[in-house]
């Protein structure tokens, strides 16, 4: 089965650009888009479509995708940036999510 | 506006059954692909299944196949779960999400643009 692979955490300062990736094969070849979840809500989808923003989601939120690694940049990140972020793609017949990366702001 | 409530969580005892609903309002429900996710506590999103628009086509995690079973009656904007067999691993809030699937350059792009706010199932003796 397919799998898509984030690493469980990452730390940025405020103002500093995160970067947050998502490993799979040929990952490339797919759609990969991503969710932003905080502690006790549901998650919210910032990207879709590898890097287009849904109507909302403030322009500091930018995605790539290519070869075999998508990523979520956050430019100028905020305090209320910090969440777990989860990639997501489908596979033939099942959508498959990442593991899952905490970012801390600090 | 679009919205999703689950119900139907609760505690049960493992090897039992329960089955969770979702209504959907603010949107044509009959027109979209509709998913269950779920969160066990303190761990990453797992997808559950999804069902098709229309209901002719349904897949399952294969965590789930054969024991659960996904279906939808679009009279009235409602999408369930059956969950039978429940085991102590399948403790987690369960959501209901809205999907969009669209073929880009050849290649399907596939997203979930709403969410609801969870039912929290407790599989234990």
């Amino acid at each position: 089965s397919y799998e898509l692979t984030q690493p469980p955490s990452v730390s940025v300062s405020p103002g500093q650009t995160a970067s947050i990736t998502c490993s799979g094969d040929k990952l490339g070849d797919k759609y990969a888009c991503w969710y932003q979840q905080k502690p006790g809500q549901s998650p919210v989808l910032v990207i879709y479509q590898d890097s287009k923003r849904p109507s909302g989601i403030p322009e500091r939120f930018s995605g790539s995708n290519s070869g075999n690694t998508a990523t979520l940049t956050i430019s100028g990140t905020q305090a209320m940036d910090e969440a777990d972020y989860y990639c997501q793609a489908w596979d033939s017949t099942h959508v498959v999510f990442g593991g899952g990366t905490k970012l801390t702001v600090l | 506006q679009v919205q999703l409530v689950e119900s139907g969580g609760g505690v049960v005892q493992p090897g039992r059954s329960l089955r969770l609903s979702c209504a959907a309002s603010g949107f044509t429900f009959s027109s979209y692909g509709m998913h269950w996710v779920r969160q066990a506590p303190g761990k990453g999103l797992e997808w559950v299944a999804v069902i098709w628009y229309d209901g002719s086509n349904k897949y399952y995690a294969d965590s789930v196949k054969g024991r659960f079973t996904i279906s939808r009656d679009n009279s009235k904007n409602t999408l369930y779960l059956q969950m039978n067999s429940l085991r102590a691993e399948d403790t987690a809030v369960y959501y209901c999400a809205r999907d969009i699937r669209l073929m880009v350059r050849g290649v399907i792009t596939y997203y979930f643009d709403y969410w609801g706010q969870g039912t929290l199932v407790t599989v234990s003796s």
